[in-house]
């Protein structure tokens, strides 16, 4: 049993597209994050959120937290956003939670 | 600003010894953060470190440990290594107490495999 599920697990799409990746969590949080990971494997932190919605740059982020949900949007994507997407979460027992990413390509 | 640095990059053991993994987080952070890569798997959390006190670990057994010293940085010990625990070990540092109340600033890993 995954705490954290995220979807599309493979998500290829054209340069310019908006980009939605969600995901699912079944405990409760105090804090949602989302990494980005490149093929080398380091790893950046995204975004940080407990409520609402935050945005930087041409990425979104929300979270619902009645239905448990959080959806990553990338608008006008590029292939600079090639990465593995990862959302990860922490409990109210201070146990943290990863789901197991979305690969996403973004072709020119 | 010094981003989050661990060493030894790579780290070839054999079974049964022991692995020691270190960390440095971004200056005037306190808390370390130990997660586990295994290939084809997600991330899995290991270790919390703050102030020096170990403040949670996750479902691993006791084989893995750690500590945190007094200047914040940190290091990852490993015994009695087995062939499931070749992986990328990745330490992240934030600011504060809460645990992940802050952003995570991640370093680019130990790869360790056991022959």
């Amino acid at each position: 049993k995954n705490e954290v599920e995220q979807s599309p697990q493979n998500l290829t799409a054209q340069e310019g597209e908006f980009i939605t990746i969600n995901c699912s969590y079944s405990v409760g949080i105090s804090a949602l994050h989302w990494l980005q990971q490149h093929p080398g494997g380091g790893i950046v932190s995204l975004f940080m959120l407990s409520s609402g919605k935050k945005k930087h740059g041409r990425l979104i982020a929300t979270i619902n937290i009645q239905e448990k949900h959080s959806s990553l949007h990338i608008t006008a994507s590029h292939p600079r956003d090639s990465a593995v997407y990862i959302c990860a979460v922490r409990d109210t027992g201070n146990q943290f939670y990863f789901g197991t990413g979305t690969s996403l390509t973004v072709i020119p | 600003e010094a981003g989050v640095t661990q060493s030894p990059t790579h780290l070839i053991k054999t079974r049964g010894q022991q692995a020691t993994l270190r960390c440095s987080p971004i200056s005037g952070h306190t808390s370390v953060y130990w997660y586990q890569q295994a290939l084809g798997l997600g991330l899995q959390f290991l270790l919390w470190y703050d102030e020096g006190e170990e403040r949670n670990r996750g479902n691993f057994p006791p084989r893995f440990s750690g500590r945190q010293f007094p200047n914040y940085s940190s290091e990852l010990n490993v015994n009695a290594l087995e062939l499931e625990d070749s992986a990328l070990y990745l330490c992240a540092s934030s600011k504060g107490t809460h645990g992940w109340s802050q952003p995570q600033h991640f370093g680019d890993g130990t790869r360790l495999s056991i022959l």
